[in-house]
């Protein structure tokens, strides 16, 4: 079975600065993984994925995300927050072969300080 | 091009009644999953169709059903409905096998009171 621990419920960072959303996940096959975004009031968009080239992963918007197997770790970062950057972000696994099901970490909701 | 569309946005039902969502998948797309997700927690994965059959299922129970229709459409059908059905439901369209992306429509907001 698949699952996914987002470490950090809640991260505050100050406008500027670096950000850094935790995520471990368990799977049993070779994960393909993801980041999504929600803002307040609007659908999960698809921030960037991981699906078994290279291990560092560029987004949207300036995030990037490294697979790291021997830690099962799949870590967001940008190197400076921006405002709008504020919302909730997901990290998702997913491994059934052919039409995947996802299956989403519980958020953890970035605040940007001004 | 229309992204994932959902109706309606907002719904307000009783215990016990049943209701239906409804889920338009973007354009060329041929399967449409449903997700619920409760105020506070990551979307859950309810069910996945195409071909217009149930070909994936979460841990839902069978008051959880669905249909795809020959264009695609989906429709989410919850029935004797409790208060924790009250969630956002998310409709999520991707096109055929081995395909990563799954986009997203807006939702629909069900209380139940």
């Amino acid at each position: 079975a698949q699952s996914v621990t987002q470490l950090d419920s809640h991260v505050s960072v100050s406008e500027g600065t670096p950000v850094l959303l935790r995520c471990n996940y368990s799977s049993s096959y070779s994960p393909s993984l993801f980041w999504y975004v929600q803002h307040p009031n609007k659908g999960l968009q698809l921030l960037l994925k991981y699906t078994s080239a290279a291990t560092l992963v560029k987004g949207i918007n300036g995030f990037e995300a490294e697979f790291k197997k021997s830690e099962t770790s799949f870590h967001l970062t940008k190197p400076s927050a921006h405002m709008s950057d504020a919302a909730e972000y997901f990290c998702v696994v997913s491994e059934w072969v052919g039409r995947r099901a996802l299956t989403f970490g519980s958020g953890t909701r970035l605040q940007v300080q001004p | 091009d229309a992204g994932v569309t959902q109706s309606p946005t907002h719904l307000i039902k009783t215990r016990g009644q049943q209701v239906t969502l409804r889920c338009s998948p973007k354009s060329g797309h041929d399967t449409v999953s449903w997700y619920q997700q409760a105020l506070g927690q990551g979307p859950q994965f309810i069910f996945q169709y195409y071909e217009e059959e149930e070909r994936q299922r979460g841990n839902f129970p069978d008051r959880f059903s669905g249909h795809q229709f020959p264009n695609y459409s989906s429709e989410l059908n919850v029935n004797a409905l409790l208060l924790g059905d009250s969630a956002l439901y998310l409709c999520a369209s991707s096109a055929g096998t081995g395909t990563y992306e799954q986009y997203f429509g807006p939702g629909t907001r069900l209380t139940v009171t």
